[in-house]
């Protein structure tokens, strides 16, 4: 079975661009998260999809951030416009069971660097 | 006050030995509590989860919850140098998501 899958693994891009992160789930996981951990800080929940639908974005820092699952299959992050801030580690994660932490598998991450 | 806290180490026991992470939680309304272990530039991966109070036990591996002192623990017996990384407690908010705390780092020497 394949995993989750992030790319790209890193992105390092200038303040005030556009950034596009993009999680592949699980085949068949239902429920996909986006959760980013800032140097130094814990890893944060950002939102929960529930096959195309948002079940919860309250983690989300502002309205640079916009997510999307397209068909309910993968996922995309879009951060425009990039600040200094939004550097750190996105990660994704996918799940077949509704609860979350029960069977999360994490992608491998996507490190971004806004300079 | 952080939600989840967790020394962030470094956590130093000699091989063979057992490691003790310890995690504390703000929310009595968390149901369930789980350890991962990340190691370094790769993704969390889930070592254990508990919900009920008392012990769990898995290889070498116990997680310990007590909720009325809002503790979860993990221990780590016959500590191995492969066990070396970090340690990530994280908590249920709500339906919805995973909270963690920074993470216990484990050093483990030969």
């Amino acid at each position: 079975e394949a995993g989750v899958t992030q790319f790209p693994s890193h992105s390092v891009i200038e303040k005030g661009q556009t950034v596009t992160l993009r999680c592949d789930p699980i085949s068949g996981h239902d429920n996909l998260y986006w959760y980013r951990r800032v140097m130094g800080k814990e890893i944060k929940f950002l939102l929960h999809f529930v096959k195309e639908s948002k079940q919860d974005e309250s983690g989300m820092p502002n309205n640079r951030f916009l997510a999307e699952r397209t068909g309910g299959t993968y996922s995309t992050l879009k951060v425009q416009p990039a600040e200094l801030e939004d550097s750190g580690v996105y990660f994704c994660a996918s799940s077949q069971d509704p609860l979350p932490g029960y069977g999360y598998t994490f992608g491998s991450g996507t490190r971004l660097t806004v300079v | 006050q952080k939600e989840v806290e967790q020394n962030s180490g470094p956590l130093s026991v000699p091989e063979g030995a057992i490691a003790s992470l310890n995690c504390t939680y703000s929310d009595r309304g968390s149901q369930s509590f789980f350890w991962y272990r990340q190691y370094s530039g790769k993704s969390p991966e889930l070592i254990m989860f508990i919900y009920s109070n008392g012990d769990k036990e898995d290889g070498r591996f116990t997680a310990q919850l007590n909720k009325a002192s809002q503790y979860v623990s993990l221990l780590i017996r016959d500590s191995q140098p492969s066990d070396s990384a970090t340690y990530l407690c994280a908590v249920t908010r709500g339906f919805q998501k995973l909270v963690f705390g920074t993470g216990t780092r484990l050093l483990v020497s030969p």
